[in-house]
């Protein structure tokens, strides 16, 4: 079965540009999307087509994907971001696939 | 602005059949996939199976077994049945909409999710 990675946790100073990476096989071959979870609320789609964004998302928030790795990037990172993120793709089934989800701590 | 809202128990028995509803309201349910999702606590997300507003579907492998998905587009709904359920089948349970029409973009649009709690 098809897997993503990403890391358990990620560290950031507000104003700094966070990254977080997600891994899968020829995933540059796919399309990835991202999503942002904090404490007790739904996921809300931050990125999706690999680097388009939603409408009402920050500037800040981008995505790219090449080679096996997709890349959530937060520039200027906020307080208001420190959030749980969320990779997701499809296997060659159109399956739906996350990964295991990063922890963003600004601070 | 499309709205979805789960509904069903919050309590059910091991062994048995979990059943959800979800309504969509400000929108159709005709051209887009639908998904149902769920989070055990304090883990990460699992894609439960989606259904197309025609009716076809696709599961994930590891729950495809248990698992029914259908749509009734004339009450704008679609609904979850998952049986013989155990505790590893606790969890905030979430349906979604694709962003795409027609097409899989990713879940732009989500309910507010609801606790299934399967204990005797």
């Amino acid at each position: 079965s098809y897997e993503l990675s990403q890391p358990p946790s990620v560290s950031v100073s507000p104003g700094q540009t966070a990254s977080i990476t997600c891994s899968g096989d020829k995933l540059g071959d796919k399309y990835a999307c991202w999503y942002q979870q904090k404490p007790g609320q739904s996921p809300v789609l931050v990125i999706y087509q690999d680097a388009k964004r939603p409408s009402g998302i920050p500037e800040r928030f981008s995505g790219s994907n090449s080679g096996n790795t997709a890349t959530l990037t937060i520039s200027g990172t906020q307080a208001m971001d420190e959030a749980d993120y969320y990779c997701q793709a499809w296997d060659s089934s159109t399956h739906v696939v996350f990964g295991g989800g990063t922890k963003l701590t600004v601070l | 602005q499309v709205q979805l809202q789960e509904s069903g128990p919050g309590l059910v028995k091991p062994s048995e059949t979990l059943s959800l509803a979800c309504s969509v309201s400000g929108g159709s349910i005709s051209g887009y996939y639908w998904s149902w999702i769920r989070q055990p606590p304090e883990k990460g997300l699992e894609w439960i199976g989606y259904i197309y507003y025609s009716g076809s579907t696709n599961y994930n492998p590891s729950l495809k077994s248990r698992v029914t998905i259908s749509v009734d587009t004339s009450k704008n709904q679609f609904s979850l049945n998952l049986n013989s359920v155990t505790a590893a089948d606790t969890a905030v349970y979430y349906c979604a909409r694709d962003q795409g029409f027609g097409e899989l973009w990713g879940f732009g649009y989500w309910g507010q999710g609801t606790l299934v709690t399967v204990s005797s």
